[in-house]
């Protein structure tokens, strides 16, 4: 069965770092997001993807977050200078026009 | 602005029993919703959906859930459950074509599960 696929699963940095967090959506899907989890909290949008450009995006993803698609199969999430609160467990997802969010199954960032 | 309300921060059943796990929801369109399970370091995996038609919706691993408009609720029901069904349980709401829009989560219903 397709899936989503995310790397790392756990990923520290150091605080003022640069992060990308890569996703491989599932093949013929056409809407992207990304969400995050802190820990013990729920889990809460950050950006969606369509068309080659960003359809929607939370107040939470500020100047420094980007996404990219650059070849056509990944996703990517940048984080420019992380801070601590970026610490959480950060979802990849992926749907077809006409079907539910498939997501992957996370990647932990732990800010030091 | 859509929301979920989750009211059950944590709920303990014994083995066996059955469970019912509410979802209240707020959106002023055809509401498309979600319930999704996480295990412990686990990513989030979908329960079931109701999308249109039948409003009893039956999901994965014996689950099934209601959509009552009147009440703006989306339960989640189980008749039995069982240990492996200990975990993290979230419903969510989008909108949109077919929901193709951001999905908006509650905060979550922890089962505990006891012998």
């Amino acid at each position: 069965e397709p899936e989503v696929t995310q790397t790392p699963s756990h990923q520290v940095t150091q605080m003022g770092q640069e992060v990308i967090l890569r996703c491989v959506p599932i093949s013929n899907h056409l809407y992207f997001y990304w969400y995050r989890q802190i820990l013990g909290q729920k889990v809460e949008f950050l950006v969606s993807f369509y068309n080659n450009e960003i359809s929607e995006k939370s107040e939470i993803f500020d100047d420094q977050f980007s996404v990219e698609r650059p070849d056509g199969s990944n996703f990517t999430l940048k984080i420019r200078s992380t801070k601590l609160e970026d610490s959480a467990m950060y979802f990849c997802a992926s749907r077809q026009g006409f079907t539910e969010a498939f997501f992957g199954q996370g990647t932990r960032l732990t800010v030091v | 602005a859509q929301s979920v309300t989750q009211p059950d921060i944590h709920i303990t059943v014994s083995e066996g029993a059955s469970l019912e796990l509410r979802c209240n929801y707020s959106y002023g369109a055809t509401p498309y919703l979600f319930w999704y399970v996480q295990s412990p370091g686990q990513g989030l995996q979908l329960l079931l959906k109701y999308f249109s038609g039948d409003t009893l919706v039956q999901g994965i691993k014996g689950f099934e859930a209601e959509f009552k408009r009147s009440q703006s609720s989306f339960n989640l029901r189980k008749p039995s459950v069982h240990w492996s069904d200990a975990a993290e349980y979230f419903c969510a709401v989008a909108g949109g074509n077919f929901g193709n829009e951001k999905l908006t989560f509650g905060t979550g219903t922890r089962l505990t599960i006891i012998p």
